[in-house]
């Protein structure tokens, strides 16, 4: 079945490390994006990609970084310049970016900081 | 610019009770699509529906329908006869325009109680 993957399920990392965070689509979708939910914060955008090779800053972009060297392979990476990185992220892919289509997310990393 | 509210935060009901989530939105565009996403404790977003902005027509797919009104800027979200596999997180989100991202409102907690 098609979807998306997200791994790992649960992270932990030490202040002052980076960490990378798996996604994984088969769905043959062109666009990407990583969100983080916050309790009462709703989703808020962190990068987005319209297609291989290219992406941009979404709401809250400030340390994190991503890559889209292959269509189905979003990772998004979390460094040490972020200030307050333990929260809920999640994957979603939509077959194009512009136009109507819904997207569709995976399960979700859940990141602490200890 | 865009914008969802969801005033309602929190919504506990007992099971078999009717229940209405709100969704208010803001945008400029005259094309545009609304979504609704339900969250329940396993953290994966799954998709309940998809309007554009000009089809106005009502929707009921089973014991969930949706009343999108224009001139009110609302596309609000009723449960009836609920259950307790409702309880869950629902997330109102607005595309506006044919190449702009998804936006989330802050999301609402339905808790139904048997």
């Amino acid at each position: 079945d098609g979807g998306i993957t997200q791994s790992p399920k649960y992270l932990f990392r030490k202040e002052g490390q980076n960490v990378t965070l798996s996604c994984e689509q088969n769905l043959n979708h062109d666009a990407m994006y990583w969100y983080r939910q916050d309790p009462g914060q709703g989703l808020r955008l962190i990068y987005y990609s319209q297609i291989v090779n290219d992406f941009q800053k979404g709401d809250i972009a400030e340390g994190y970084s991503v890559s889209r060297e292959k269509k189905e392979s979003f990772p998004l990476t979390v460094t040490s310049a972020q200030k307050n990185p333990t929260a809920f992220y999640l994957c979603a892919s939509s077959i194009y970016f512009s136009g109507g289509a819904g997207y569709t997310f995976g399960s979700g990393t859940r990141l602490t900081v200890v | 610019a865009q914008k969802v509210t969801q005033a309602q935060t929190e919504i506990s009901v007992v099971e078999k009770e009717d229940v209405t989530l709100d969704c208010v939105y803001e945008t400029r565009d005259t094309t545009y699509y609304l979504f609704w996403y339900k969250q329940p404790p396993s953290g994966e977003l799954v998709f309940l529906i998809r309007r554009n902005s000009f089809d106005e027509q009502n929707e009921i797919s089973g014991r969930y329908s949706w009343n999108f009104q224009k001139s009110t800027s609302s596309f609000n979200f009723t449960i009836t006869a609920s259950q307790v596999v409702d309880s869950a997180v629902y997330f109102c989100a607005l595309k506006p325009g044919a190449n702009s991202k998804l936006t989330f409102g802050k999301g609402i907690t339905l808790s139904v109680r048997p």
